[in-house]
């Protein structure tokens, strides 16, 4: 069956390190990869995206790593701050599927000053 | 630019009833996407409307239709609402041919008692 996981638990990170959230997925051939951000009772945000033949793009603190071998895309916020904390959420656009995108239920990050 | 609007924001109805959902996406933007978000299922894809013509749909029942407008306005409607609907409605606009990053409105916020 098709899935996307992302790390179900909180990420509590110390400010200043690397918070690192992960999104793998199965049966699914997406064309891109993107990252939204997530503040309670608000609209999601887009982040990044990264396409399927794109190994790595940056953001100012963001990073974003896409392998379609391991079929997981790693999202880095650098240098992180109180401020960063949110759920982030990956989404699949699959080619062909016009605006239709398929999340995973996100991961929630707390950085602690 | 103003940012996509959502109304209403808050919106009770009990169960049977039919609600109506309008969203308005940025200027500019042809492409309206809905999604229902529940902290079960997380962000799920409902529909999405592009020139006044549905070009994608999620697996969601009948009782949930949409639609959209010459000036690419859109409403959704839910009829004969269930216990289930309740959960916070998100419209997501964005330029064609833009690698399909979606631009959220604040959501409306559905309780069903």
């Amino acid at each position: 069956s098709q899935k996307i996981e992302q790390n179900s638990e909180a990420l509590n990170i110390q400010e200043g390190k690397t918070a690192t959230l992960t999104c793998n997925y199965t049966n699914y051939s997406p064309a891109y990869l993107q990252w939204y951000r997530q503040d309670p009772g608000r609209g999601p945000v887009f982040l990044l995206l990264i396409r399927e033949n794109e190994k790595e793009k940056r953001k100012e603190r963001l990073k974003v790593t896409f392998d379609t071998t391991l079929k997981q895309s790693l999202f880095h916020i650098t240098a992180s701050q109180p401020a960063d904390s949110a759920t982030y959420l990956c989404a699949l656009v699959i080619s062909g599927g016009y605006n239709k995108l398929i999340f995973g239920a996100g991961t929630r990050l707390a950085v602690h000053p | 630019k103003a940012g996509v609007t959502q109304t209403p924001r808050y919106l009770i109805k009990t169960r049977g009833q039919q609600v109506t959902l309008s969203c308005s996406p940025i200027s500019g933007h042809r492409s309206v996407s809905w999604y229902q978000q529940t902290p079960g299922q997380g962000l799920q894809f409902l529909f999405e409307y592009f020139s006044e013509t549905q070009r994608n749909k999620g697996n969601f029942p009948g009782r949930f239709s949409g639609r959209q407008f010459s000036n690419s306005r859109s409403e959704m409607n839910v009829s004969t609402l269930e216990l289930g609907d309740s959960a916070l409605y998100l419209c997501a606009s964005s330029l064609p041919g833009v690698q399909e990053t979606q631009y959220f409105g604040p959501g409306t916020r559905l309780l069903v008692l």
